[in-house]
């Protein structure tokens, strides 16, 4: 089955600088990407996918890169507040007759210091 | 707030007792998946349902079993409670099944003691 490695496990980042989470897949058949972000005592919340059709993928301080040849994917966070610490997960599933389950990363717990 | 509601919020139980953690998912979704979080084997993904039926099958025990009802609204019933069954419960909804976005609930956190 498919295997996803997340690094690094924890981050720790001054206000205002980027941070970036990289993810590999081991199964060359998925085709969803997404990250989720989940505050303690809180369930995972999606912020962004990319499928394997698309190389990039911006939503204002958020980015998302996929390398399908290398089997990686990464998150990008460019000017990190506060708010942006938490736990960041990365999955990969692949969408065959819409049956699949998302397989995660262990997580990233991202320490934003002021 | 993600639109899926999952009830109850905390449960404690004693080992080899057997509970019903429910969940309804976001309005217009007829996909559901159920997924377990603990401290040392992280997010796993157990089992969706598709508009009531059986899709995928995860790393789900035998002890374990769900079902989706003609409302899609779920339940997964645990059995024969272990300690090591102590985890966080999420489920999860999407409009379909496979690669689409699922939204998360709140979770039910599961003591068993």
């Amino acid at each position: 089955g498919e295997n996803v490695e997340q690094h690094p496990s924890t981050l720790s980042v001054q206000e205002g600088d980027s941070a970036v989470i990289k993810c590999t897949y081991s199964d060359s058949a998925s085709n969803y990407f997404p990250w989720y972000k989940q505050e303690l005592g809180k369930g995972p919340q999606l912020i962004i996918d990319i499928r394997s059709n698309v190389g990039e993928k911006k939503d204002q301080r958020i980015a998302v890169t996929l390398n399908k040849t290398a089997k990686h994917f990464s998150l990008h966070i460019t000017e990190t507040q506060p708010e942006d610490s938490a736990v960041y997960f990365c999955a990969a599933s692949k969408s065959g007759g819409g049956a699949d389950g998302l397989t995660f990363g262990k997580g990233t717990h991202l320490i934003i210091q002021p | 707030d993600s639109g899926v509601t999952q009830t109850p919020k905390h449960l404690i139980t004693a080992t080899g007792q057997r509970v019903t953690l429910r969940c309804s998912p976001r309005s217009g979704d007829l996909s559901v998946y159920w997924y377990q979080q603990s401290l040392d084997q992280g997010l796993q993904f157990l089992i969706q349902y598709y508009n009531g039926e059986e899709r995928a099958k995860g790393n789900i025990l035998e002890r374990f079993s769900a079902q989706q009802f003609p409302d899609l609204h779920s339940e997964l019933n645990l059995s024969s409670l272990e300690l090591g069954d102590s985890a966080l419960y999420f489920c999860a909804s999407s409009a379909q099944g496979g690669a689409y976005e699922q939204y998360f609930g709140p979770g039910t956190r599961l003591t068993v003691t």
